[in-house]
């Protein structure tokens, strides 16, 4: 079975400049999570989908991100504009039914 | 509201002795738990889980968690480290009527002495 695919792995932009980040999931998962990792913490709920609705979005910056799950599959999030505090590692996640959680490699975003 | 504690950041211990990482909990209901694992540059993978049953939880990898209601407090165990098990270990909290939302803890990072 494959697993969680992300894309980019690695993002180096300017500050003020856009990105977009890529999540597949595993195949039959109708939950998508979006997460973002700052080094030395634990990973943070940025968007939670069921299908391609939003479950909880609470604790997305919605002044500068923005999610979309089109057709209950693939998912991209997309900073406009970047800060330097964006910098982190962003983890898609999927599971079945609401249980386990299984994470895609993440990407790592530089903000420079 | 939910909350995970690690209170370690960062342990060293040597191969082939024996590890503890310590997580605590806070939530009024019934608990999901859960223990990951991240090698560097590596997203996080299920190294166990609690959801109800028997308090000891076997895992891959030899891990094993414990579940203690009374002590909020599941932490993880493994009798005999090996150098490949150097990464950083995330305990997280679920809610029994809301599993697919969890939060983690800031996490343990382990190192490995030769």
């Amino acid at each position: 079975e494959a697993g969680v695919a992300q894309s980019p792995r690695y993002k180096i932009i300017e500050k003020r400049q856009s990105v977009a980040f890529w999540c597949n999931p595993i195949s039959g998962h109708a939950t998508l999570y979006w997460y973002q990792q700052i080094l030395g913490q634990g990973p943070k709920l940025l968007i939670q989908f069921q299908n391609n609705g939003v479950v909880d979005d609470s604790q997305l910056p919605k002044d500068r991100f923005s999610a979309e799950r089109l057709k209950g599959v693939d998912s991209t999030l997309k900073i406009q504009p970047a800060k330097l505090e964006d910098s982190a590692v962003y983890l898609c996640a999927s599971s079945s039914a609401g249980t386990v959680q299984y994470f895609g490699p993440g990407t790592r975003l530089t903000v420079t | 509201a939910q909350s995970v504690t690690q209170p370690d950041i960062h342990i060293t211990v040597s191969e082939g002795a024996s590890l503890e990482l310590r997580c605590n909990y806070s939530y009024g209901a019934t608990p999901y738990l859960f223990w990951y694992v991240q090698s560097p540059g590596q997203g996080l993978q299920l190294l166990l889980k609690y959801f109800s049953g028997d308090t000891l939880v076997q895992g891959i990898k030899g891990f094993e968690a414990e579940f203690k209601r009374s002590q909020s407090s599941f932490n993880l165990r493994k009798p005999s480290v090996h150098w490949s098990d150097a990464a950083e270990y995330f305990c997280a909290v679920g809610s029994y009527s809301s599993a697919s939302k969890i939060i983690f803890g800031s996490g343990t990072r382990l190192s490995i002495r030769p």
